[in-house]
């Protein structure tokens, strides 16, 4: 079953705005990952955090972590084009062995 | 330097027949993961491996076998494929334990008729 949820399901905006996306999960986890998916493609890593980190960054993405709410932010600034993809939260905990635990992704659409 | 690279890209089955799908690394990476994407399902776990002769079952295994006889490979199998198993399978890796990211395939799309 999913850990992570992502919110919304889908996001429109246009270049230049910025996006963010929600992710909110269940269990107590050891990090949390965001992942890029464009259309056709496998899933690319863009950001891991650690539980015991709040904010990371990393060029246009920002990534929070709240654990005391279970949940999690990705912040894209100054949107483009190319950033048109889904995007997907994973968690890693103990509890799940090894793997990841994705959760259903965020659509977002950038337009010109 | 490949990454991770999955064989075939595309296939269509008819029901019952069988067929493997090869995943393999370059990276030494330990752990190997199978996942299904299906609309609106995001990625489920299916087998994963966390190392050379180790496999273990993950959220959906009903209806799929592995191997991992090389630690580069892992091969996902289908006995008897069902309607109910089309869907895009992706491969992913790992070096080993938790803080480390997970390494894709570009996904094999299989359609069973």
């Amino acid at each position: 079953s999913q850990q992570g949820e992502e919110d919304p399901q889908a996001l429109s905006i246009q270049e230049g705005e910025n996006a963010t996306m929600n992710c909110s999960y269940k269990t107590s986890i050891n990090n949390l990952q965001w992942y890029r998916q464009n259309s056709g493609r496998g899933l690319v890593h863009l950001i891991l955090i650690r539980s015991n980190e709040r904010e990371k960054h990393s060029g246009r993405l920002r990534v929070t972590l709240d654990t005391s709410k279970k949940s999690s932010s990705l912040l894209i600034t100054a949107s483009r084009a190319a950033d048109t993809a889904s995007y997907f939260c994973a968690t890693d905990s103990y509890q799940a062995g090894t793997a990841l635990i994705f959760g259903k992704g965020t659509t977002l659409s950038v337009s010109s | 330097n490949a990454g991770v690279t999955q064989t075939p890209k595309f296939r269509v089955l008819k029901t019952g027949q069988s067929m493997t799908l090869l995943c393999a690394q370059d990276m030494n990476h330990e752990y190997m993961y199978w996942y299904r994407q299906d609309p609106g399902m995001g990625l489920r776990l299916i087998h994963y491996s966390v190392g050379e002769g180790t496999t273990a079952k993950g959220e959906v295994p009903d209806g799929y076998n592995v191997s991992r006889l090389k630690k580069q490979n892992f091969l996902l199998g289908l006995e008897s494929a069902a309607p109910s198993q089309t869907s895009v399978y992706f491969c992913a890796s790992r070096f080993n334990g938790f803080n480390q990211p997970q390494h894709f395939g570009d996904g094999t799309r299989l359609s069973i008729l």
